[in-house]
């Protein structure tokens, strides 16, 4: 049973560097979601795909930063010009097609950055 | 828009004892409503969910957790804790249709003591 998988696990960088992160979602799921979750807080909404279309992103998207799904399949998610703000851990979730009732998203365990 | 209250960022039980957990939900359409969990260093598990059938939900682990409207409630109870349930709980909702992106609670941490 794979399931939704995240690498690194860990970053480390220096502000002002960029790091990328990718997401594998399970394998029949269309819908791909990016979250960011600070010490203390839920998980906060980041952006959404629907195969390769994205179809939603949220304030908290900087311009720093950008989200791909090239091919409908796995998904990368890149901050530029890192700040210590954006330490958090980025959570990555998938879910199958909807049919007209919520499916449950499955996430990922997450890759937590640490930006010095 | 909706939005969810949780109350209490640390509830702490001895094992054997009832588990609630608050969650208070503001949303202007009927709303999904969902309890999941977060183990340490892991991603988040769903624990249970409601979607405007059975007012009472049973979920995963001897969870379950009530629709009151009336209320704007959500809460999620397990009869007798276990040490194993340790970990951070989160309420979310969401609007029914659309993407189905859910607003997360700010989570509450179960302590088990033995």
């Amino acid at each position: 049973d794979t399931g939704v998988s995240q690498n690194p696990r860990h970053k480390i960088t220096k502000r002002g560097q960029n790091v990328t992160f990718r997401c594998d979602p399970i394998s029949e799921h269309n819908r791909l979601y990016w979250y960011r979750q600070t010490l203390g807080q839920g998980p906060e909404f980041l952006t959404y795909f629907q195969n390769e279309a994205q179809l939603e992103k949220s304030r908290l998207l900087s311009d720093r930063f950008s989200a791909e799904r090239p091919k409908g399949s796995f998904s990368t998610l890149e901050i530029q010009r890192t700040e210590q703000g954006d330490s958090a851990m980025y959570l990555c979730a998938s879910s199958p097609p909807a049919a007209g009732e919520y499916n449950e998203q499955f996430f990922g365990p997450g890759t937590r950055l640490t930006v010095l | 828009a909706q939005s969810v209250t949780q109350l209490g960022s640390h509830v702490s039980v001895s094992e054997g004892a009832l588990v609630l957990l608050r969650c208070n939900y503001s949303s202007s359409v009927p709303p999904y409503l969902f309890w999941y969990v977060q183990y340490p260093n892991q991603g988040l598990q769903l624990l249970l969910k409601y979607t405007s059938a059975a007012t009472l939900v049973k979920g995963i682990n001897g969870f379950e957790a009530e629709f009151k409207k009336s209320e704007t409630s959500f809460h999620l109870t397990k009869p007798s804790a276990h040490m194993s349930d340790a970990a951070e709980y989160f309420c979310a909702v969401t609007r029914m249709g659309g993407s189905y992106i859910p607003t997360f609670g700010r989570g509450t941490s179960l302590i088990v003591h033995p």
